[in-house]
């Protein structure tokens, strides 16, 4: 089955650790993107990738750093310097100028 | 600066009609889009509008006026199922990154 993969579904590190999420997506799409939801509030852009070896920042890249080696891949590095980086992370994917992005399942991190 | 604005609770009864409003303010204009995001689940794509007038998908339906940067989506025979968080999103740079509104909890009651 085609589809977009983010695992752990929950994460867990103690403060001033930098972590990794990880987002897979075997759907043959150019783009894919990274969001942050907040209790009660709308997705927030990260960062998005529209080809392989290049990314742009989105509204708040602060605090986060992104790799895109292959097409199939977009991990997230949450690092030390985001003050406030408990959210739940969600990754999506799309056709290169499509209007629908399909999201992974999401992972929620917390830090104690 | 860019904005989305839409009612933050909605709450019908089940085979009604509801409809979630949403206008927005953004530096550029490609389309709407509408996502369903049932509680810690990943958000689903509704709809979508680039030009103005109703786009009809089976209960749901979506309509854009360009001119007054508003747009709703309209939900018919409402079932229970349909509880969820609904958001509105602008594409402001041709099919990327999208601007999400902070969503519309819908409660349907029995």
């Amino acid at each position: 089955d085609g589809g977009i993969t983010q695992s752990p579904k929950y994460l867990f590190r103690k403060e001033g650790q930098n972590v990794t999420l990880s987002c897979e997506q075997n759907l043959n799409h150019d783009a894919m993107y990274w969001y942050r939801q907040d209790p009660g509030q709308g997705l927030r852009l990260i960062y998005y990738s529209q080809i392989v070896n290049d990314f742009q920042k989105g509204d708040i890249a602060e605090g986060y750093s992104v790799s895109r080696e292959k097409k199939e891949s977009f991990p997230l590095t949450v690092t030390s310097a985001q003050k406030n980086p408990t959210a739940f992370y969600l990754c999506a994917s799309s056709p290169q100028g499509a209007s629908e992005q399909f999201f992974g399942p999401g992972t929620r991190l917390t830090v104690l | 600066g860019q904005s989305l604005e839409q009612p933050s609770e909605v709450t019908a009864v089940e085979g009604a009609i509801v409809q979630i409003n949403c206008t927005y303010q953004t530096s550029g204009f490609y389309g709407l889009s509408w996502y369903q995001q049932h509680d810690g689940g990943a958000p689903t794509f509704l709809s979508y509008n680039a030009l103005d007038g109703l786009e009809e998908t089976g209960r749901f339906s979506s309509f854009l006026s360009r001119s007054d940067s508003y747009g709703y989506l309209l939900l018919q025979e409402l079932q229970m199922k349909d509880s969820a968080s609904y958001f509105c999103a602008v594409d402001s740079n041709s099919g990327y990154a999208l601007n999400f509104g902070k969503g519309t909890s819908l409660l349907v009651t029995p």
